[in-house]
């Protein structure tokens, strides 16, 4: 079982539609959790952390559920710039990052 | 926010020769750098953990002899990969952490081998 698992997707929505992403660790000693976004062919970059309590930055709201180990990001008006990869990222001990493999949106007109 | 840097970007070379990458911290001093690798359509992989003035930490399955890493000072980490083969041809990641809890990302580097 992989550490961090997304679907895969593509998620192929229109714009204005709202789309989830969840995610499963599997190490319940994770610390941190973070939601990053990857273009193609550039690094990845931060989104949001995700917090116990449930977190929203504009259009996107993050959610964690430490007992189900799970993790879930929500977008909402989606926007044609909204489409890349989205990557779940799980911090354990010594500030290790460990990645899910992504889950690709596509956003279209 | 916090900027790293590697270089080269991208670089094409031939089988059995080695390339050197470079990872800089521009604006902070960075106790940890990590170095991360990526073929296509799949997601990051940690290669290893750089400390500075210590040796790296590898994970398990990436051969330290041919992913030589040096982290000679607390805003430069540098991996050379060693008679690099086409199958080590893929997209090199560093990042550089400030604290415990955020990890910033260069730019990536792109080597193809021929």
């Amino acid at each position: 079982r992989k550490e961090v698992e997304q679907d895969p997707g593509p998620f192929n929505v229109p714009e204005g539609a709202t789309v989830a992403f969840n995610c499963t660790y599997s190490n319940s000693a994770s610390q941190s959790f973070f939601w990053y976004r990857q273009d193609c062919r550039k690094e990845p970059k931060l989104l949001m952390s995700v917090y116990s309590s449930g977190n929203e930055d504009g259009r996107f709201t993050a959610q964690l559920n430490r007992a189900s180990q799970y993790i879930s990001l929500l977008i909402r008006d989606s926007k044609l710039s909204d489409s890349a990869t989205y990557l779940c990222v799980v911090n354990g001990a010594g500030n290790m990052l460990t990645f899910g493999g992504g889950t690709r949106l596509m956003v279209k007109p | 926010g916090a900027v790293v840097s590697q270089h080269p970007s991208w670089v094409i070379c031939k089988s059995g020769t080695s390339v050197k990458i470079e990872c800089r911290s521009l604006d902070f001093q960075a106790t940890t750098m990590f170095w991360y690798r990526q073929f296509p359509k799949q997601s990051l992989m940690l290669m290893a953990t750089s400390n500075e003035g210590s040796k790296a930490t590898y994970e398990q399955g990436v051969e330290k002899d041919k992913f030589l890493i040096n982290h000679a000072s607390l805003t430069l980490s540098t991996l050379t990969v060693t008679s690099a083969h086409p199958e080590d041809s893929s997209f090199y990641i560093c990042s550089a952490s400030l604290d415990l809890e955020t990890q910033y990302f260069g730019p990536g580097t792109r080597l193809l081998v021929l």
